[in-house]
């Protein structure tokens, strides 16, 4: 059984950073690009980066490059999203999911969500 | 820059009804289209990809069509566990989620 699993989420200053990580599990996660996917408050999806199967194809949203970092560790079947110059607009709900492709990709499993909050 | 347009944003309907949710995109996206169904508090669940193949293990009252610009997520009878918020997601150049339909049980 397919397995993500996020943590890393709390509340932080505007300006601040935050690392947030997505444990891996039941698939080969070296073989699969994966994503983050985050939703504000009352809001709907933003898809927010991604990160090729060996990590050395990345993409990043508008509203968050060079900002954000996305990265993996195969080793550990983890993913990364370190987040800086934390801003308002930046808290919500994030996932990390797994897709088929780097850049054309339906999502077939999501983690449960870690809630990022900026906020003086 | 591709914009998905979702149709209505909320609609109510009764068990046993047909219920009928749009997705426009403003260029052709070929069949690289999804929809997914949230409830409070939960992960998107993916319903359908490629445009009209059914997810393993969703019911077969779920169903998808179209292609290019215009495409159709249907119920074609209501039951009392579909509520909750229906996105649409292109996947022809990277990722964009519709704004969602949320689908209320009169």
């Amino acid at each position: 059984e397919v397995q993500l699993v996020e943590s890393g989420g709390g509340l932080v200053q505007p300006g601040g950073s935050l690392r947030l990580s997505c444990a891996a599990s039941g698939f080969t996660f070296s073989t699969y690009a994966m994503h983050w996917v985050r939703q504000a408050p009352g809001k709907g999806l933003e898809y927010v980066s991604a990160i090729s199967s060996n990590g050395g194809t990345t993409y990043y949203a508008n509203s968050v490059k060079g900002r954000f970092t996305i990265s993996r560790d195969n080793s550990k079947n983890t993913l990364y999203l370190q987040m800086g110059s934390l801003r308002a607009e930046d808290m919500a709900v994030y996932y990390c999911a797994r897709g088929d492709d780097f850049d054309s990709s339906a999502y077939y499993d999501w983690g449960q969500g870690t809630l990022v909050s900026v906020s003086s | 820059d591709i914009q998905m347009t979702q149709s209505p944003s909320t609609l109510s309907a009764s068990v046993g009804d047909r219920v009928t949710i749009t997705c426009r995109a403003s260029q052709s996206i070929n069949s690289w289209l999804a929809w997914y169904q949230q409830k409070p508090g939960k992960a998107p669940k993916l319903l359908i990809y490629k445009a009209s193949t059914l997810e393993s293990g969703v019911p077969s009252r779920f169903s998808g069509s179209g292609s290019g610009t215009e495409f159709t997520l249907t119920i074609s009878s209501l039951q009392p566990d579909d509520f909750g918020t229906y996105y649409c997601q292109q996947y022809n150049h990277y990722s964009l989620f519709g704004g969602g339909t949320k689908v209320e049980i009169k």
